[in-house]
């Protein structure tokens, strides 16, 4: 089975603090994902990568950066966290293959910003 | 850029009785549509897809429909048990590992 592991289940931060979530990933996925949920607005894709230092913005990147140093591993980073980052954070992985694969998704990180 | 939108945001039905969710979506080229299930505490996961050759796909008590010239596709749970109780968003791609979400739907089914 597909396992996507996240850090925290559960984070509280103050405003201004740097804050790293992370994921790990045991199936060699090539493409993992990080997203954010909130009520009413589904599932916004923050920033995605496709290979070990390689990374995409997604929808709404601003205020994130992210770090993918081993296949298996792949970090969301808030530099300086303000209270509109409260959320949940989810991590998902998928294959690499000729069209689009299954997301697999981790538990999340329900992160409170004060 | 593409925009899902998905109906309706609560659903609430009886044991027994059917669901239907159901998708919109605004670029035609879209060609993968996927529904994921997130339980209370989980993280989203795939329950069933289609992709753009075929009409309508079906795993047991559920069905996704798919109509290309009206861009929509439907979820369809049939004989609904409490634990079809979940979370369910829609979400398309084209041609690209990203996917678009829709912004869920809450089921919930009574006993």
């Amino acid at each position: 089975d597909v396992k996507v592991t996240q850090s925290s289940r559960y984070l509280v931060k103050r405003t201004g603090e740097k804050v790293f979530l992370e994921c790990v990933q045991d199936m060699d996925h090539e493409n993992m994902f990080w997203y954010r949920q909130d009520p009413g607005l589904g599932l916004r894709l923050i920033y995605f990568s496709y290979d070990v230092k390689m990374k995409e913005k997604g929808d709404i990147p601003e205020g994130y950066s992210v770090s993918r140093e081993k296949k298996e591993r792949f970090s969301l980073i808030l530099e300086s966290a303000s209270t509109n980052q409260t959320s949940m954070y989810l991590c998902a992985s998928s294959f690499l293959g000729v069209r689009v694969e299954t997301q697999y998704f981790g538990p999340g990180t329900r992160l409170l910003v004060l | 850029g593409e925009n899902v939108e998905q109906h309706p945001s609560t659903l609430s039905v009886q044991e027994g009785d059917s669901a239907v969710i159901k998708c919109t979506y605004s670029d035609s080229a879209s060609n993968y549509f996927p529904w994921y299930k997130q339980e209370l505490g989980k993280g989203p996961q795939l329950i069933i897809d289609i992709r753009s050759n075929v009409g309508e796909k079906k795993d047991q008590r559920i069905a996704v429909t798919l109509n290309k010239t009206a861009k929509h596709f439907s979820l369809h749970i049939t004989e609904t048990q409490p634990e079809d109780s979940a979370v369910y968003f829609c979400a398309v791609s084209y041609n690209t590992d990203k996917l678009i979400f829709g912004t869920g739907t809450r089921l919930q089914v009574f006993p």
